[in-house]
Parts: C-alpha cells; sequence; structure tokens
C-alpha cells in the first residue's frame, strides 16, 4: 500500500496570501495525483488531477505541481470560501487508492 | 447534471449486515467506473471498494476484504455495496463517486450515507 503523507496537519493563512499544502508518497507514483477539498458537512470536491490539471470549475488560484513522491498543491490567493481540508489522493495503484491524511486550511 | 445519491445507512448492531445503495443520473452509468469511499466520525477519506464499468473486475481494501460485497446494476443506474459482519470500526459516512478517466480520479460524489454500528 502506497502511504500518503500530508503537511502541515493545519495552516493558518491571512486572506490574500499565499497557501502552499504539501503531499508525500512511500513510493513513486509518477504524476497520478489528485486533490480534493472538503468543507465542513459536505461530500469532498475534486480540485486537481494529474498532478497539476484543474477539474472544471476550480479557480485558477488552485494549482498543483510535483512528481514522483512529491507534490505541492498552492492556493496562490486565499479566500475565505476557501477554508476546508484538503485531501491528496495518489491514482497510480488506481486498483487501491489512498488519501493522505488531510491539510486543513484555516483564515487567519 | 451528474447526481449520485446513497441510501440505506442506518443504526446496526455489531454482527449484522446491509446493503448500501447509489443511484445514479445525469451521465452514462455503465460507462464508468464506479468507487466507495467512507469517512469515520472526524476522520479522513478512506477508499474501501472499486468496480469496474462492466462488472469485470473489483477490489476491496484490506479493511473490508472479505465482508463486503461491490455491485452494479448499469439498467438501474445504481451501485450497492453489501456489508457483513459489521463492526464498531464501520461506523462512518459512506460515499458513491464516479471514477472521470478510469484512473480512479473521483470527480462527483454523492452527499453521503450514515452507517452506526453499536450496541
Amino acid at each position: 500500500e502506497i502511504v500518503m503523507t500530508q503537511s502541515p496537519a493545519t495552516l493558518s493563512v491571512s486572506p490574500g496570501e499565499r497557501a502552499t499544502l504539501s503531499c508525500r508518497a512511500s513510493q513513486s507514483v509518477g504524476f497520478n495525483l489528485a486533490w480534493y477539498q472538503q468543507k465542513p458537512g459536505q461530500a469532498p470536491r475534486l480540485l486537481i488531477s494529474g498532478t497539476s490539471t484543474r477539474a472544471s470549475g476550480i479557480p485558477d488560484r488552485f494549482s498543483g505541481a510535483g512528481s514522483g513522491r512529491e507534490f505541492t498543491l498552492t492556493i496562490s490567493s486565499l479566500q475565505p470560501e476557501d477554508s476546508a481540508i484538503y485531501y491528496c489522493q495518489q491514482c497510480n495503484q488506481w486498483w487501491r487508492v489512498t488519501f493522505g491524511q488531510g491539510t486543513k486550511v484555516e483564515i487567519k | 447534471e451528474v447526481k449520485l445519491v446513497e441510501s440505506g445507512g442506518m443504526l446496526i448492531q455489531p454482527g449484522g449486515s446491509l446493503t448500501l445503495s447509489c443511484a445514479a443520473s445525469g451521465f452514462t452509468f455503465g460507462s464508468y467506473a464506479m468507487t466507495w469511499v467512507r469517512q469515520a466520525p472526524g476522520k479522513g477519506l478512506e477508499w474501501i471498494s472499486y468496480i469496474t464499468t462492466s462488472d469485470s473486475a473489483v477490489y476491496y481494501a484490506d479493511s473490508v476484504k472479505g465482508r463486503v460485497t461491490i455491485s452494479r446494476d448499469n439498467g438501474r443506474n445504481s451501485l450497492f455495496l453489501q456489508m457483513n459482519s459489521l463492526r464498531v470500526d464501520d461506523t462512518a459516512v459512506y460515499y458513491c463517486a464516479r471514477d472521470v478517466n478510469g484512473w480512479s480520479t473521483f470527480d462527483h460524489w454523492g452527499q453521503g450515507t450514515l452507517l452506526t454500528v453499536s450496541s
């Protein structure tokens, strides 16, 4: 099983500032990495697939980068509505995907 | 509009069985692989099962293998998860989700159904 580790656990950022979330895989997943956003009481929402491709309707302040074992999700100018938990997910072993434990983004 | 609606969650005693359902609409259900993901209260996301388009292959997480069966009825646009020998740690919100590209990228999710296993 590929273990996904996210850091930090909680990120507190002022509105308009940049937020950078990290995700590390226990072995290479190539570019097969997705990011999801989950707000309280809601289902997860796909933000990014294939490391860097934004899903339909996702604002361009969200961007993904990385390859192999190290990945980042950047929110270039944090908005109040971006307060949520963000999960990375490896899709390389598509028959047995795994999620990171999540990073909670708070508005300072 | 793509829509996924889960149902079947309830309060059930340890050792019990039930089947969760996911009704799909707004897309050609039979053309997409589907998955179940769960989330225990206050915890993160845990993938538990996956089924390919034609039902030809199914996969399970170790935590549920041997106790759950995923299936689908493409004619009824429905996905199912039969769960047996339920344990307290199966308590979670269960989400069904659509695999957009065959590589386990889940672009649409249902609202979830809560299963509580407790005596």
